[in-house]
C-alpha cells in the first residue's frame, strides 16, 4: 500500500494558461475525490468517481475545470485558461466502496502567477 | 445539510489530555459524526467516527453526548506531532462526500 500519490507536487503557472494533475489511487479504491484547500480554510469538495463514472460536481466547479477517470483507476483534473483565484492546494482521495473512511495524498500546490 | 461549529483554536500542553469540542444541533438520526485532522503540509487523514456510542480507537477516543448534539474528541495525551487543525464532519453514509468546515487549530506546547 503506497498511498495516494499526486503528480507534481507544486505548479507554477501563468494566468491563462492550462494546467493539469494527476492523482494515483489505492490500488482497487473504486471511489476517487478531488478537493481544492485555499489557506486557512477547510478542503472545498469538487467532485467524485464511483469507477469511471463521474456521479457529482460541486456548483463551485466551474466550466474551466474538468476530471476524467477513463479506466477507473488514475484521475486527472484540468484547469483551462487559469487565474489567480485558482492559486490552491488540489487534494485527490480515494476510499473502497462502502469504507467510511478517505485516504488523502498530500496534493498538488498551484501558484498562478 | 446539518453543520458542525467548533472553536478555531485550542491549546494544550505536550502530555496532557485535550478535549475538542464540536456542536451540531441540526443532526438528524442518520448523521454519523466523523473527525480527520490535518498536519500541516498533509493532506487530512481520518481520525475516529460514531454514531450513537462513544468509539475508541489508537489515535483517540469520540464521546457522543446522548442528545448526539454534540461530540468530543479526545487526545489521552497530547504529543507534538498532534499539532494540526481537527475537522469535525457529518455524514450519512459512505456514499456521501465529505464536507469539510474550518476546523479547530491544535497547538501543542512543549
Amino acid at each position: 500500500d503506497t498511498g495516494v500519490s499526486q503528480d507534481p507536487r507544486h505548479k507554477i503557472t501563468k494566468r491563462g494558461q492550462n494546467v493539469t494533475f494527476r492523482c494515483d489511487p489505492i490500488s482497487e479504491h473504486n471511489r476517487l475525490y478531488w478537493y481544492r484547500q485555499t489557506l486557512g480554510q477547510g478542503p472545498e469538495f469538487l467532485t467524485y468517481f464511483q469507477n469511471e463514472a463521474q456521479l457529482e460536481k460541486s456548483r463551485l466547479l466551474s466550466d474551466r475545470f474538468s476530471a476524467e477517470r477513463p479506466k477507473g483507476s488514475f484521475s486527472t483534473l484540468e484547469i483551462q485558461r487559469t487565474e489567480q483565484g485558482d492559486s490552491a492546494m488540489y487534494l485527490c482521495a480515494s476510499s473502497p466502496t462502502g469504507v467510511e473512511k478517505l485516504f488523502f495524498g498530500s496534493g498538488t500546490q498551484l501558484s498562478v502567477l | 445539510d446539518a453543520k458542525t461549529t467548533q472553536p478555531n483554536s485550542m491549546e494544550s500542553n505536550e502530555e496532557e489530555p485535550v478535549h475538542l469540542p464540536c456542536n451540531h444541533s441540526t443532526i438528524s438520526g442518520t448523521d454519523y459524526i466523523h473527525w480527520y485532522r490535518q498536519l500541516p503540509s498533509q493532506g487530512p487523514e481520518y481520525v475516529i467516527h460514531g454514531l450513537t456510542s462513544n468509539v475508541n480507537n489508537r489515535m483517540a477516543s469520540l464521546a457522543i453526548a446522548e442528545d448526539r448534539k454534540s461530540s468530543t474528541l479526545i487526545l489521552h495525551r497530547a504529543t507534538l506531532r498532534d499539532a494540526a487543525v481537527y475537522y469535525c464532519i457529518l455524514r450519512k453514509t459512505s456514499y456521501d462526500k465529505v464536507i469539510f468546515g474550518p476546523g479547530t487549530s491544535l497547538s501543542v506546547i512543549p
